[in-house]
């Protein structure tokens, strides 16, 4: 069957350290793959796409990888503050019905001072 | 303009009620998307609207009916619910689903409560 999953677990660090986030996915063959943030009771937000021909991509202090052999992308955020705590998500589409966004299982992020 | 406006915030509705959440977006977006979200869980989806027709429906059941009256306006229309289906209630445009690279934008949410 597909699935998406991501650390179930809380992901605590300490200000400042970089937070690293796993995205697994099983069954699928996208050609994107994307990460969003979900801060509790909002929708979620759009922060990073990458091809499947990236192996990275940046923009300010996330950083994707993206590994189509290890059906794998990691999220990173480097020198966190606490104003990253939320739940990120990643998601992709599935390529049999490129209509449907299908997200990941979601890892929540605490950053404490 | 960047938003998508859902509305009501917040509703409690009892099983015999009718009544419907109101989804806006004025970015040109010809993709519009219902998607469920219980707590704890990532949001699922409910029904994808391609140029106005409704184009997916994942086996939602029939006491959700969605509707897209023109391309910047999206409702969901509830009747007979169950306390089961108090979640919070997503809805997303893009800005088609012919491209594998395209992001969503999502509204607030509406927090449903079924009593």
């Amino acid at each position: 069957s597909q699935k998406i999953e991501q650390n179930s677990e809380a992901l605590n660090i300490q200000e400042g350290k970089t937070a690293t986030l796993t995205c697994n996915y099983t069954n699928y063959s996208p050609a994107y793959l994307q990460w969003y943030r979900q801060d509790p009771g909002r929708g979620p937000v759009f922060l990073l796409l990458i091809r499947e021909n990236e192996k990275e991509k940046r923009k300010e202090r996330l950083k994707v990888t993206f590994d189509t052999t290890l059906k794998q992308s990691l999220f990173h955020i480097t020198a966190s503050q606490p104003a990253d705590s939320a739940t990120y998500l990643c998601a992709l589409r599935k390529n049999t019905g490129f209509q449907k966004l299908v997200f990941g299982t979601g890892t929540r992020l605490l950053v404490s001072p | 303009d960047t938003e998508v406006t859902q509305t009501p915030k917040h509703l409690v509705m009892g099983m015999t009620n009718k009544k419907s959440l109101k989804c806006e977006q004025h970015m040109g977006h010809r993709a519009m998307y219902w998607y469920k979200q219980k707590a704890k869980k990532p949001p699922e989806l409910m029904f994808v609207y391609s140029y106005e027709k409704l184009s997916i429906n994942e086996s939602v059941p029939s006491r959700f009916s969605p509707e897209c009256p023109n391309s910047s306006l999206l409702n969901l229309h509830l009747h007979a619910l169950q306390p089961e289906d108090s979640a919070l209630y997503l809805c997303a445009s893009s800005q088609d689903t012919g491209r594998l690279n395209t992001e969503a934008f999502f509204g607030q949410g509406t927090r449903l409560t079924v009593v």
